[in-house]
């Protein structure tokens, strides 16, 4: 039969717009913050991240905001290209380097 | 590119053989991590090691797995026996102090 799996949040965007992609994270403690890009069968590749003494970071193309306050943190990808379809994630740093990542977000780029 | 190496591409074998998947981290990177990714469960820590020595291995089922670093340049990661519940996507990341971790395009493991 079907197997069930994880209902990955989708955000569909055309292409040339801008995406905003959202995370909420757990832990008041986490210092570090990153966002990584998987695409099909590859494993996740760094974009960009931010550490908790900061609240916006500006890379090529990607933004990432952190709002410490209501503990969340978003990546803003501007004019988006086919290229930028894939499954994105957020994680946190909560200690000694480990990582807890997010669900991830599918994001899909319409022609 | 220096990029985080891992084999087998793929694995396909049937439930009660050992697994064994291979990682060779980016050179000068001292810390490593295996991941293993599920549709039901997403990504999910295992075990990492800092200059080898194994810092922490919670995430991983003691009965069955076993992470080891033999050297600087290779780490394994064994599944004995193998259950069709191990299917999945295992990753290895490399990272060097508070740089972000680096990852490999994983093994993908199915376990008949």
């Amino acid at each position: 039969g079907e197997s069930v799996g994880l209902h990955l949040p989708t955000l569909s965007v055309q292409e040339g717009d801008n995406s905003i992609i959202n995370c909420a994270y757990s832990n008041s403690a986490s210092d570090y913050f990153i966002w990584y890009k998987q695409e099909s069968g590859k494993g996740p590749q760094f974009i960009i991240d931010i550490r908790s003494n900061m609240d916006k970071r500006q890379g090529q193309r990607v933004t990432v905001l952190l709002n410490k306050t209501v503990k969340h943190l978003s990546l803003q990808i501007a004019a988006t290209q086919p290229g930028d379809s894939a499954v994105y994630f957020c994680a946190e740093n909560q200690g000694a380097q480990k990582l807890v990542f997010g669900q991830g977000t599918r994001l899909t780029i319409n022609p | 590119d220096a990029r985080v190496t891992q084999t087998p591409r793929d694995k396909v074998t049937e439930m009660g053989q050992e697994v064994t998947m291979r990682c060779q981290p980016i050179l000068g990177h001292n810390t490593v991590f295996w991941y293993r990714q599920t549709m039901m469960q997403g990504l999910e820590l295992l075990a990492y090691f800092r200059n080898r020595a194994p810092l922490d291995d919670s995430g991983m089922p003691k009965d069955r797995f076993s992470a080891e670093m033999p050297d600087a340049t290779l780490a394994t990661l064994k599944i004995q026996p193998s259950e069709p519940r191990d299917s999945a996507v295992y990753f290895c990341a490399s990272g060097l102090g508070n740089q972000p971790q680096h990852f490999g395009d994983g093994t993908r493991l199915s376990i008949l």
